[in-house]
């Protein structure tokens, strides 16, 4: 199928927190995955991706693990800040078919609280 | 460097009407995708061009339809609008699959 849920609708932590937001894909011939932020009133911005040759990628303050044996992305957010309030979507795609369509997951809404 | 490009910003409609929504891509960019948010039905896909060709449509009747230009600036046109297609509708460019995608601020239409 086509469907990328996502466990948690909303997640709150307090300022300084780690948080993890979580995604969960059906299509195992999925090769690549996004996570986009989503502020009010703007368009997804890239945060970080991952290609399936890799099971973690490292950016600054981020990290997405991907766990291809269950199908399953995670997003970690350290020391999240009241900036990181927003909506989080993973997507995912196949790459080299000639064609480019990304899949998005529900969302995940994480407010922080100072 | 610009970012994609999405105008106009808002637009409100009376169903029955039609409507074409425009963008403007990163320069450099070939691809250009579509896609409908909706609190409902999340981010849809709804189409992808590529050199002015249409690569790939998304589930959704032919009232929406799309043209891409050779500067690869991209319009989308919806026809007999219906309430149902209130919605934020994004553009997306990308240089090619592996380098990601730069989403616009989006287009929000609202039928009434």
């Amino acid at each position: 199928g086509e469907s990328v849920g996502l466990h948690l609708p909303t997640l709150s932590v307090q300022e300084g927190d780690n948080s993890i937001i979580n995604c969960a894909y059906s299509n195992s011939a999925s090769d690549y995955f996004i996570w986009y932020k989503q502020e009010s009133g703007k368009g997804p911005q890239f945060i970080i991706d991952i290609r399936s040759n890799m099971d973690k990628r490292q950016g600054q303050r981020v990290t997405v693990l991907l766990n291809k044996t269950v199908k399953h992305l995670s997003l970690q957010i350290a020391a999240t800040q009241p900036g990181d309030s927003a909506v989080y979507f993973c997507a995912e795609t196949r790459l080299n078919t000639g064609f480019q369509k990304l899949v998005f997951g529900t969302g995940t809404r994480l407010l922080v609280s100072p | 460097k610009a970012g994609v490009t999405q105008t106009p910003r808002y637009l409100i409609k009376t169903r029955g009407q039609q409507v074409t929504l425009s963008c403007s891509p990163i320069s450099g960019h070939r691809s250009v995708s579509w896609y409908q948010q909706t609190p409902g039905q999340g981010l849809q896909f709804l189409f992808e061009y590529f050199s002015e060709t249409q690569r790939n449509k998304g589930n959704f009747p032919g009232r929406f339809s799309g043209r891409q230009f050779s500067n690869s600036r991209s319009e989308m046109n919806v026809s007999t609008l219906e309430l149902g297609d209130s919605a934020l509708y994004l553009c997306a460019s990308s240089q090619g699959q592996s380098y990601g995608y730069t989403f616009g601020s989006g287009t929000r239409l609202t039928v009434v």
